[in-house]
């Protein structure tokens, strides 16, 4: 079974805090995803990586920078937090295999910022 | 712009009845789409997909149906139990190298 399993369950940080959400996949996976999900707005792609030191942009990037070192590690960095990434955060994985779409899931991270 | 829509919030049906979970899209390029299921506190897990070359896909209690002239899907789930009560999370993708354009999600309540 595809593991993929994020740093931190809940998490709560302070306005302009440096924070840093790590998740990792066992499947030797080459797409890594961060999502985050908000009531009525379901899930927006934050950013993307399709290989190791590569990186894009998603839906909504503003606020977030990410990093891949390793292949199997993706993290997401908010540089100085804000009340307005208070959400749950969720990473997800998947091949790069043309005909397979399906993502892999984590558990999710519920960051508040007070 | 939300190129997937579900327009239903919730949706409560009574155990041992059907379930239908509604998705509308507006990309035409869209060839590829997916149901997620997500329990609180726990990522989405895929259900069931369906390419655009097909306008049904059956897996067990679960089928999905496309109509690509209404860019309309939908996911029928027979007969309801208890345990289906999540939020369900349609998504669609141009295609391989391309992301998953996921809609707000539908609550599903089903009642014993």
């Amino acid at each position: 079974d595809v593991k993929v399993t994020q740093s931190s369950r809940y998490l709560v940080k302070r306005t302009g805090e440096k924070v840093f959400l790590e998740c990792v996949q066992d499947m030797d996976h080459e797409n890594m995803f961060w999502y985050r999900q908000d009531p009525g707005l379901g899930l927006r792609l934050i950013y993307f990586s399709y290989d190791v030191k590569m990186k894009e942009k998603g839906d909504i990037p503003e606020g977030y920078s990410v990093s891949r070192e390793k292949k199997e590690r993706f993290s997401l960095i908010l540089e100085s937090a804000s009340t307005n990434q208070t959400s749950m955060y969720l990473c997800a994985s998947s091949q790069s295999r043309p005909g397979n779409y399906e993502q892999y899931f984590g558990p999710g991270t519920r960051l508040t910022v007070t | 712009d939300q190129q997937v829509k579900q327009n239903s919030p919730s949706l409560s049906v009574q155990e041992g009845r059907i379930s239908i979970l509604n998705c509308d899209y507006t990309n035409s390029m869209f060839d590829y789409f997916l149901w997620y299921k997500k329990y609180p506190a726990e990522g989405p897990t895929f259900l069931i997909s369906i390419s655009s070359i097909k306008d049904k896909n059956e897996d067990g209690r679960f089928t999905v149906f496309l109509n690509k002239s209404a860019k309309h899907l939908s996911l029928h789930i027979v007969p309801s139990q208890p345990g289906d009560s999540a939020v369900y999370f349609c998504a669609a993708t141009k295609g391989y190298g391309n992301k998953l354009v996921f809609g707000a999600g539908t609550i599903l309540r089903v009642k014993s």
